[in-house]
């Protein structure tokens, strides 16, 4: 299993740009990249999946070097409701089956006003 | 979207009882789910892959005996928690994958489990 490794935490301040980076140097080629966020006692949500380059959806962009390596999720304009913990997982998508996705240590987001 | 409900959010018990926690996919179904545990300020951490019609499969360290995990249909796999201590208290998370060709998990709201 590739083993993800994170900040610990980071802060910042209302309205700019968050770049979380994670590690994954042994990702597998089948490998994809997921990012889930996590409130105080609630289950993790879903924000973001990706193989290779850029991916964007309304809630955020990662970025994913050709070597695949690394990859940064960015937040656009963070809010005080973006204060949370944010897990980067890389497992298998196929269709003969996946991969356990393992979560690492996470980064723990505090963004003030 | 998908949704996966789990019940109860919270429960109280007393040393040496036993805790069942039901995790349901409302709008898919769910050959596989997985039971995470969370202790505070810790990630999770995967204790077992639930699987419809057969056993669960454990990861290592975690007593299968004390945490039974049922998966009778499709859309129901529970986690009981057997003679329940003070150390078995934490949040316990449940997920499923709602469709195939993306590995990504839908996770419920979390049970919080508290033995006194």
């Amino acid at each position: 299993l590739a083993k993800t490794t994170q900040p610990i935490s980071m802060d910042s301040y209302e309205g700019q740009e968050v770049n979380i980076t994670c590690s994954h140097n042994n990702i597998a080629t089948n490998d994809y990249i997921t990012w889930y966020q996590q409130f105080p006692s609630q289950g993790p949500r879903f924000i973001i999946q990706g193989y290779k380059t850029k991916v964007t959806n309304e809630v955020a962009s990662l970025f994913i070097p050709a070597d695949r390596k690394s990859s940064t999720l960015s937040l656009p304009r963070v809010s005080l409701s973006d204060t949370a913990v944010y897990y980067c997982l890389v497992g298998e998508r196929g269709n003969s089956g996946y991969s356990t996705l393992t979560f690492g240590k996470g980064t723990m987001l505090l963004v003030s006003p | 979207g998908a949704v996966v409900s789990q019940h109860p959010s919270r429960v109280i018990c007393k040393s040496g009882t036993s805790v069942k926690i039901e995790c349901r996919s409302l709008d898919f179904q769910a050959t596989t789910m997985f039971w995470y545990r969370q202790f505070p300020k810790q990630s999770l951490m995967l204790m077992a892959t639930s699987n419809e019609g057969s056993k669960a499969t454990y990861e290592q360290g975690v007593e299968k005996d004390k945490f039974l995990i049922n998966h009778a249909s499709l859309t129901l796999s529970t986690l009981t928690v057997t003679s329940a201590h003070p150390e078995d208290s934490s949040f316990y998370i449940c997920s499923a994958r709602p469709g195939s060709g993306a590995n990504v998990l839908t996770f419920g709201a979390g049970s919080r489990l508290t033995v006194l």
